[in-house]
C-alpha cells in the first residue's frame, strides 16, 4: 500500500526553525516527485514546490521560494519541508503528496499525506 | 489571488446535475491537463479526476471531467449528500513553471 505519513502538529514563534517530514512507503521512492501543499486554515490549496529524490533536483513556486526549503534522505525515503524563520502567516496545514513519475505520464498528485498543521504565534 | 479562476460555491438538489468550472490560460490549462481533487472538511484532499477526464479506480462513474481550450470542467450527475464538499481543479504552469490550483468550489447539496 502506498502510504505518505506526515509528522505531528507543531507550535512555533516567530522567528524559530522548523522541518516537518514525509515518510514514504509501498512504491519505488525515487521514481515520483514529491510534491508539497499549502492549505490556510479555511482558504484553498497553493502549491510549493517539489522535489525529485532521485537527485534532489526541486522546483518552487514563486511565491514560496526563498523561504522554504524541501530536501530529501533518499536512505529512510523521507522528505522535508523546513523553515529557517518562521512567520505567524506560516500558519497553515502543510501537505506531502506523490507527485509527476519522473519518467513521465503520470502527472497528478496521489496518494496524499494526512497533512501537518503548524501554527506559528507569539 | 488563484491562477486558475473556479466559481466559490455550487449548489443543487440530490438527483440533479451539477457541473463546476476552471477557467485558465494558455500557459496552464491551454496546454496541459487538468485534475481535480475532493476535500471534505477537515479531511486531505482526494483525486478525484486525473487526465481531464480520467477516473482512478474507485470514483463513482457519476464524477466526470472535460477539457476545452483554456477551461475545464468537473459534472456530478445523480448528486448525493455525501458529494457535498470542496473541489479543486489543478493543471501545469508552463509559464511559472508549476503546478497551480483553482481557488476551490464549496458545493452545497440542498
Amino acid at each position: 500500500e502506498v502510504q505518505l505519513v506526515q509528522s505531528g502538529a507543531e507550535v512555533k514563534k516567530p522567528g524559530e526553525s522548523l522541518r516537518i517530514s514525509c515518510k514514504v512507503s509501498g512504491y519505488s521512492f525515487i521514481s515520483y516527485w514529491i510534491t508539497w501543499v499549502r492549505q490556510v486554515p479555511g482558504e484553498g490549496l497553493e502549491w510549493m514546490g517539489r522535489i525529485g529524490p532521485s537527485d534532489s533536483d526541486t522546483v518552487y513556486s514563486p511565491s514560496f521560494q526563498g523561504h522554504v526549503t524541501v530536501s530529501v534522505d533518499k536512505s529512510i525515503t523521507t522528505a522535508y519541508l523546513q523553515w529557517s524563520s518562521l512567520k505567524a502567516s506560516d500558519t497553515a496545514m502543510y501537505y506531502c503528496a506523490r507527485g509527476d513519475s519522473i519518467s513521465g505520464g503520470r502527472n497528478w498528485f496521489d496518494p496524499w499525506g494526512q497533512g501537518t498543521l503548524v501554527t506559528v504565534s507569539s | 489571488q488563484s491562477v486558475l479562476t473556479q466559481p466559490p460555491s455550487a449548489s443543487a438538489t440530490p438527483g440533479q446535475r451539477v457541473t463546476i468550472s476552471c477557467s485558465g490560460s494558455s500557459s496552464d490549462i491551454g496546454s496541459n491537463n487538468v485534475n481535480w481533487y475532493q476535500q471534505f472538511p477537515g479531511t486531505t484532499p482526494k483525486l478525484l479526476i486525473h487526465s481531464n477526464n480520467q477516473r482512478p479506480s474507485g470514483v463513482p462513474d457519476r464524477f466526470s471531467g472535460s477539457r476545452s481550450g483554456t477551461s475545464a470542467s468537473l459534472a456530478i450527475s445523480g448528486l448525493q449528500r455525501e458529494d457535498e464538499a470542496d473541489y479543486y481543479c489543478s493543471s501545469w504552469d508552463a509559464s511559472m513553471p508549476g503546478w497551480v490550483f483553482g481557488g476551490g468550489t464549496k458545493l452545497t447539496v440542498l
